[in-house]
């Protein structure tokens, strides 16, 4: 059984820049997995951010960006704003399948 | 505008199979170009992927659920389903259903609000 990592945890300060991170058992994450990133906010259903690594929606704030980094896939934000404050997923395709990172729980302080 | 909405019983008796249908308006579930998922979460924990159908109804699953998960599309309804079967109270949790935009760069556009599924006596 696949195992998406991710960072249980992070802090940054307001104007700050935070890298989260997202990790395969299988070795390293390349293009060829497609890696999506969402943010979920406390009782709402996850928003989509980046799509295929590094593709923003029309919807995606230009502070957040999506590549690879270190065998990993990576979603930066820059110039964090107190309502990026929320927990964030990974999503990783496995040829017919798909699983979930665990989850970083962001913290703006 | 694309709209999903969950619908089902919000309390299911262990070993018996959890039945959630997935409402679609502003949109056709028999579009090409898109395929539609169920994903869960357990209060306080992450999201799972449960599975997909695509529309021509063949479906993918995750490996975890070991069988015990059918998606099913009704195009008449316009609307597809979720089977669980012999649950326990490991899968309470919230079920989302959701629409993926493909082929092609594929990515996750609408989700419906999420619905609670409590396994309980």
């Amino acid at each position: 059984q696949t195992v998406v990592t991710q960072e249980p945890s992070l802090t940054v300060s307001p104007g700050g820049t935070v890298t989260l991170t997202c990790a395969s058992s299988t070795g390293p994450v390349t293009s060829g997995y497609y890696t999506n990133w969402f943010q979920q906010k406390p009782g709402q259903a996850p928003r989509a951010l980046i799509y295929s690594t590094s593709n923003k929606h029309s919807w995606t704030p230009a502070r957040f960006s999506g590549s690879l980094l270190g065998g990993k896939a990576a979603l930066t934000l820059s110039g964090v704003q107190p309502e990026d404050e929320a927990d964030y997923y990974c999503l990783v395709y496995y040829g017919g399948g798909q699983v979930f990172g665990g989850g970083t729980k962001l913290t703006v302080l | 505008q694309v709209q999903l909405q969950e619908s089902g019983p919000g309390l299911v008796k262990p070993s018996q199979t959890l039945s959630l249908t997935c409402t679609v308006s502003g949109g056709s579930i028999n579009s090409g170009s898109y395929y539609w998922s169920w994903i869960r979460q357990p209060a306080g924990e992450g999201l799972e992927w449960i599975g997909r159908i695509y529309t021509s109804g063949s479906t993918n699953y995750n490996p975890s659920l070991k069988s015990r998960a059918t998606i099913s599309a009704d195009t008449s309804k316009n609307r597809f389903s979720l089977k669980l079967s012999s649950v326990t109270a490991a899968d309470t949790a919230v079920y989302y259903c959701a629409r993926v935009h493909c082929p092609g760069d594929c990515y996750y556009d609408y989700w419906g609000q999420g619905t609670l599924v409590s396994v309980s006596s």
